[in-house]
């Protein structure tokens, strides 16, 4: 069935890192793929999403890259803000099926 | 982007007291609208899919009778936890999809509601 991967949190990180959270998953057909961002007490909001293969989205100065041959979304920004703390959650839903698959989240603390 | 509300934000009851919890969506006509259960520090986990109009189906392991769902309208779906108890605390999130929002190929998350029952 799929399936979404993500690396576990948390990861802790100085401001103005480099970010990297890896994420990779199972799937049939081609999936779109999505990565939320979920802040403390608060829904989760989509941050950005890919639908097809090698598409780059981005936002707010994140970025991950649908990647089919390695069935990887990995999220980057260059240079992380204290305000960046958060759970990100990387998800995938199948085309033509309603759910959408959740990895487990990966919590971010960004230090000043 | 659309937008979904949820009601209550925050709500504390007693143990044996029934709590309904309401998920609207704002600016679209929600077909279907899914109900999630997050436990602290974990991800989110599928508690039951409405489709308007017509019973939810839920997950399995999620008691129906005790999860009770309805769809009554396009922009409108309660989730009610009947006789609570400590255990059902939790973080509820709604979201939902619309005829308009499927060209984006996603969900629409509302804020979530803190339950805690005591």
């Amino acid at each position: 069935g799929n399936s979404v991967t993500q690396m576990e949190g948390p990861v802790t990180l100085s401001e103005e890192a480099f970010l990297t959270i890896n994420c990779t998953y199972t799937a049939t057909g081609y999936p779109s793929l999505f990565w939320y961002v979920q802040y403390p007490g608060e829904g989760l909001q989509l941050l950005l999403k890919a639908t097809k293969a090698d598409d780059k989205g981005s936002n707010k100065g994140f970025e991950a890259t649908y990647r089919k041959e390695t069935t990887s979304f990995h999220l980057e920004k260059g240079s992380v803000q204290v305000s960046d703390s958060a759970v990100y959650f990387c998800a995938l839903k199948d085309t033509g099926g309603f759910k959408t698959i959740f990895g487990a989240g990966t919590r971010l603390f960004v230090k000043a | 982007g659309a937008v979904v509300s949820q009601h209550p934000s925050r709500v504390i009851c007693k143990s044996g007291t029934s709590v309904k919890i309401e998920c609207r969506s704002l600016d679209f006509q929600a077909t279907t609208m899914f109900w999630y259960r997050q436990f602290p520090k974990q991800s989110l986990m599928l508690m039951a899919t409405s489709n308007e109009g017509s019973k939810a189906t839920y997950e399995q392991g999620v008691e129906k009778d005790k999860f009770l769902i309805n769809h009554a309208s396009l922009t409108l779906s309660t989730l009610t936890v009947t006789s609570a108890h400590p255990e059902d605390s939790s973080f509820y999130i709604c979201s939902a999809e619309g005829l308009a929002t499927l060209s984006y190929n996603e969900q629409f998350f509302g804020p979530g509601t803190r339950l805690t029952v005591l």
